[in-house]
């Protein structure tokens, strides 16, 4: 069984330029959450998608969106990138509701310069 | 809404020591409660959750929570500290199934553990 995996492990990207971040799930899994994690504070929930569709929605605003794909794996995609935006973004992985645990993966690093 | 409250961000204890890291929480719902932890450079690992049932929840490295409805609490314990518990511990709470899937994370305990 493998783990969640994601890609890549560091980007650094100017202000105004777009970003795609890629994350498999773990075996298994039809669900996948995305998170912000800035320097010093808890993950903040983006959104998440449950077989190919958005399924919750964090405060974030429309540039972030997301993709999910046949095998469950998925993409985050930041448009405009602002300073602000420079953080470890984490994918998670779970077997659809809430009451399951969710797996998380190692995380990018996102430096917006 | 659901929100996690995480008392002290920094906790300091001695090798051997009792280790207690302070997670309250606000819930509209009947909460499910996790504890994770993460090391530098790493991803979030799950120590332990709470769904229903037992309110006391073991967990893995030896730490165990228990949760305490009437004080909306969920604190982490474990016995001895080891050297290797050295990291940053995340409470959260997410809402039942059917009202949404969303993890509510607190800001963080940094636990030190000195020899």
């Amino acid at each position: 069984e493998t783990g969640v995996t994601q890609s890549p492990t560091h980007l650094i990207k100017t202000r105004g330029q777009q970003v795609t971040l890629r994350c498999s799930s773990q075996s298994g899994h039809n669900t996948v959450s995305w998170y912000q994690q800035a320097l010093g504070q808890g993950p903040q929930f983006i959104f998440q998608y449950y077989r190919e569709e958005e399924n919750g929605r964090g405060n974030f605003p429309p540039r972030f969106s997301g993709l999910q794909f046949p095998n469950y794996s998925s993409e985050l995609n930041v448009n405009a990138l602002e300073l602000d935006d420079s953080a470890l973004y984490l994918c998670a992985s779970s077997l659809g509701t809430s009451l399951n645990t969710q797996y998380f993966g190692p995380g990018t690093r996102l430096t917006v310069l | 809404a659901q929100s996690v409250t995480q008392l002290g961000s920094h906790v300091s204890v001695s090798e051997g020591a009792l280790v207690l890291l302070r997670c309250n929480y606000s819930s509209s719902v009947p909460p499910y409660l996790f504890w994770y932890v993460q090391y530098p450079n790493q991803g979030l690992q799950l120590l332990l959750k709470y769904t229903t049932g037992a309110t006391l929840v073991k967990g893995i490295n030896g730490f165990e929570a228990e949760f305490k409805k009437s004080e909306t609490s969920f604190h982490l314990t474990k016995p001895s500290a080891h050297m290797s518990d050295a990291a940053e511990y995340f409470c959260a709470v997410s809402a039942p199934p059917n009202t949404g899937n969303q993890f509510y994370f607190g800001t963080g305990t940094s636990l030190t553990v000195i020899p």
